[in-house]
This record gives structure tokens, sequence and C-alpha cells, in this order.
């Protein structure tokens, strides 16, 4: 069964450093999204990408964040300059063309955990 | 603004019986309503829909109500298994700058544990 897939699974960096998290998600989706899920708390929406721009984004996702589809199959996320706050599980999902409701389900990833010291 | 709330942040259950675990909104009128599973360190993994005009929905032991007049929904593990032990998110689409794509706002889940 296709599944999303995210590299690195762990990512260690030193505050204000440049980090990019890479993911791939099911090859005929259409939809892509990142959110992150600080330690013990809940899972939090960063920003959505559809037709090679942001359709949506949250007030988390502020200017030392970026994302980008290179090629066909990767979608990335890039942080400037890194926080210690910053410090989270990433989480890249991705979603098939909304024919209807049925297909609003979203496939996540395993997520990179992403330490910065 | 709005909010998200499930029931519990753990629930203990014994293996077999039925597991209940609710989730409460305020300030949404949402055309469906997500309930997801996450395991530790693992993405969540999407279980079922409902939409705002289902009053329940059914996938093998699991089932959910929608009750959009008290704002809830209810999610329903029946037969319950030592498996089954996982935290279940409550998703709905959040409101967010651009509108579109259906961006998730997650409760912080129910930390259910079934006991053998």
């Amino acid at each position: 069964e296709p599944e999303v897939t995210q590299t690195p699974s762990h990512q260690v960096t030193q505050m204000g450093q440049e980090v990019i998290l890479r993911c791939v998600p099911i090859s005929n989706h259409l939809y892509f999204y990142w959110y992150r899920q600080i330690l013990g708390q809940k899972v939090e929406f960063l920003v959505s990408f559809y037709n090679n721009e942001i359709s949506e984004k949250s007030e988390i996702f502020d200017d030392q964040f970026s994302v980008e589809r290179p090629d066909g199959s990767n979608f990335t996320l890039k942080i400037r300059s890194t926080k210690l706050e910053d410090s989270a599980m990433y989480f890249c999902a991705s979603r098939k063309q909304r024919l209807s409701l049925r297909f609003n389900e979203q496939f996540f990833g395993p997520g990179t955990r992403l330490t910065v010291l | 603004s709005q909010k998200i709330e499930q029931n519990s942040e753990a629930l203990n259950i014994q293996e077999g019986k039925t597991a209940t675990l609710t989730c409460n909104y305020t300030n949404y009128s949402p055309a469906y309503l997500q309930w997801y599973r996450q395991d530790p360190g693992r993405g969540p993994v999407f279980l079922l829909l409902i939409r705002e005009n289902e009053k329940e929905k059914r996938k093998e032991r699991l089932k959910v109500t929608f009750d959009t007049t008290l704002k809830q929904s209810l999610f329903h593990i029946t037969a319950s298994q030592p498996a089954d032990s996982a935290t279940y998110l409550c998703a709905l689409r959040g409101m967010y700058s651009g509108g579109g794509a259906d961006g998730l706002t997650f409760g912080k889940g129910t930390h259910l544990i079934i006991q053998p």
C-alpha cells in the first residue's frame, strides 16, 4: 500500500541553523501538508500546498518557514534559523484531489523528530 | 476562538468492553468531523469521517456519532482489544489564512488503554 515517507527520521541541529525536512507524498495525491507536534501536545497545522503554491497557513508558519516542491516527488519544509521552541515532531501529509468528501482523509508520514540545541 | 476538547487524557477499559470517547467543539460549524489514531512516535492514521448530515457511521468495530446541535461526536470501539490501545484524535477542518485545502485542527486526544 502506498505511503508517505519522510527523511530524516531524526535531525539534531544547533540554534540558528537552517534545516530542511523532506517528504515524499503518495504519488497520485495533489494536496500536501506539514504539521508539527511538540512533545506531549496536540498535532498542529502549519501549512498546506496545492498546485505549486501555499493554500493555507497557520499563525505558526511565519517568515522563518518555507515550503517547496522542487520536483515531481519531493515536498520540503525549510526552517531558516531554528529556535529552541522549534523542537518537535514534524509530520508531512497528503490527500487526493477532492472529488467528494469521501476523499478528505489525510495520509500522514512517520514524522521527523527535530531537536534544536 | 475555536476549541476542540476531548474527554480525558487517559481512559482505562477492560478488554471486551466498549470504549466510548468524546469530542466536543466550540465556535465551529463543521461540514464533517474526522477521527484518527496515533501510536507513540508515529503519525496519525485516519479511521473515520462523518458528515454533518450523518448521525452515525460504522466501520467494523468502530462507530462514530455526530450531533451538530450538541456540538459533539462520540467514538465507540466495541469488543475492545489490547491492540486498540492508542491515542485517538478528533479533527475538524480548521479556519486558516488562505482557505480551501482543509488543514485540520486536532484535539489533544484521548489516551485509551485496554487492559487484558
